[in-house]
């Protein structure tokens, strides 16, 4: 069965920091997210893509988090200066029609 | 705005068990309704959906019912067993397509 792929699963970083994390969703999907859950809350939509846009985001998204599909298969989040608070679990998850997303393992961020 | 509120956990069963977790929404027109599960160490995966009023969403012995009228849809399983031991998300689109908004997750815990 396909899989949305992400790497790292985990990944320490010094707060101040640029972090880049990646995804390789399903090859025939057209729409992109990304979600992140801090431990024990809930998941929390951050962005969706679209059509090589962002089509959606929520306030969460600011001027420190950008989005890219830099080649056709890799999507990946890169948070500017990483802070304690972002500190996470972040999914990566694609979609073809009006239903059926499929989520990655997550990359748990944890910021020093 | 649209939300999600699920019972709060941590639920603890004895194996075979009948299980309820239960699940709210508050959405404006017709949203789609899904249970999500993350078992412990993975990402989300869709355990059922429903699109529409009265529908029933089934998959592994779980089930739920689009009630409109109580805007609700609650989780059941017959008889749990020790490997359905997870969190399990509620969550909506409130248009077809859309971010998945979610719950804030119950963790189910079931001793042999």
């Amino acid at each position: 069965e396909p899989e949305v792929t992400q790497t790292p699963s985990h990944q320490v970083t010094q707060m101040g920091q640029e972090v880049i994390l990646r995804c390789v969703p399903i090859s025939n999907h057209l729409y992109f997210y990304w979600y992140r859950q801090i431990l024990g809350q809930k998941v929390e939509f951050l962005v969706s893509f679209y059509n090589n846009e962002i089509s959606e985001k929520s306030e969460i998204f600011d001027d420190q988090f950008s989005v890219e599909r830099p080649d056709g298969s890799n999507f990946t989040l890169k948070i500017r200066s990483t802070k304690l608070e972002d500190s996470a679990m972040y999914f990566c998850a694609s979609r073809v029609g009006v239903e059926g997303y499929t989520f990655g393992s997550g990359t748990r961020l944890t910021v020093v | 705005g649209n939300s999600v509120t699920q019972m709060e956990g941590p639920v603890t069963l004895s194996e075979e068990a009948f299980l309820t977790i239960n699940c709210t929404y508050t959405a404006t027109g017709y949203p789609s309704l899904f249970w999500y599960v993350q078992y412990p160490g993975e990402g989300l995966q869709l355990l059922l959906k429903a699109t529409k009023a009265d529908d029933k969403g089934s998959n592994k012995g779980f089930e739920a019912t689009y009630r409109k009228e109580t805007t609700s849809f609650h989780l059941e399983k017959g008889s749990v067993q020790v490997s359905d031991s997870a969190v399990y998300f509620c969550a909506l689109t409130a248009r077809q397509g859309g971010k998945l908004i979610f719950g804030q997750g119950t963790e189910l815990s079931v001793k042999p």
